[in-house]
């Protein structure tokens, strides 16, 4: 069975603090991995995507990823108030086209 | 420029009603989707067109029936829609299917439908 798992939260960090969110997911043939924010009432944002192991840095955000262990992982360094929101991890299966599967999403909250 | 539009932002229709949703992009992506997402639940995929095509059609009922007009357009008509039907509904893009990696996908703002 296709699986992506998050925690659902909330994460709860101070501000200018790392937040650190993860997910977890079960078909080692997937090759791509995907970060989306998500606002109440607003539509997802890519925030960032990874297909090989080790990390991947944009700005504050770095994703890494871990396929033995079938694990990624989105730090958010100096976290703002702002990035208060939902966090979603993607990921595609092996073999499919176009077909992502979401995880149900950590719901972050950082406090001023 | 990412940006995917869809129209209208919000829809309110009956259950007897016929509607359309719109989504547009001009990124010259290959592969667009749309997906349905109820509240506190991350999205689910709905249909998935490639080069105009329908690729994927993920068991979706007759009274949602999309069309691919062109490269840039993608629209869900529905029809004798249910309440239950209520949600966001996104359309989104990609620069193609991709073979192996999936290329990543951006939303579009969503439609906001209500079925009374």
């Amino acid at each position: 069975q296709k699986e992506v798992e998050q925690n659902s939260g909330p994460l709860s960090v101070p501000e200018g603090a790392i937040a650190s969110l993860n997910c977890t997911y079960s078909d080692r043939g997937s090759q791509s991995f995907f970060w989306y924010r998500q606002y109440s009432g607003k539509s997802p944002e890519l925030i960032m995507f990874i297909y090989s192991n080790g990390d991947k840095e944009d700005g504050r955000f770095t994703a890494q990823l871990n396929k033995a262990s079938q694990y990624v992982s989105l730090l958010i360094r100096d976290s703002q108030p702002s990035d208060s929101a939902t966090y979603l991890c993607a990921v595609n299966y092996g073999g499919s086209q176009g077909n992502l599967i979401f995880g149900k999403g950590t719901k972050l909250s950082v406090k001023p | 420029d990412t940006e995917v539009t869809q129209t209208p932002k919000h829809l309110v229709m009956g259950m007897t009603n016929k509607k359309s949703l719109k989504c547009e992009q001009h990124m010259g992506h290959r592969a667009m989707y749309w997906y349905k997402q109820k509240a506190k639940k991350p999205p689910e995929l709905m249909f998935v067109y490639s080069y105009e095509k329908l690729s994927i059609n993920e068991s979706v009922p007759s009274r949602f029936s999309p069309e691919c007009p062109n490269s840039s357009l993608l629209n869900l008509h529905l029809h004798a829609l249910q309440p239950e039907d209520s949600a966001l509904y996104l359309c989104a893009s990609s620069q193609d299917l991709g073979r192996g990696i999936v290329y990543e996908q951006y939303f579009g703002p969503g439609t906001r439908l209500t079925v009374t």
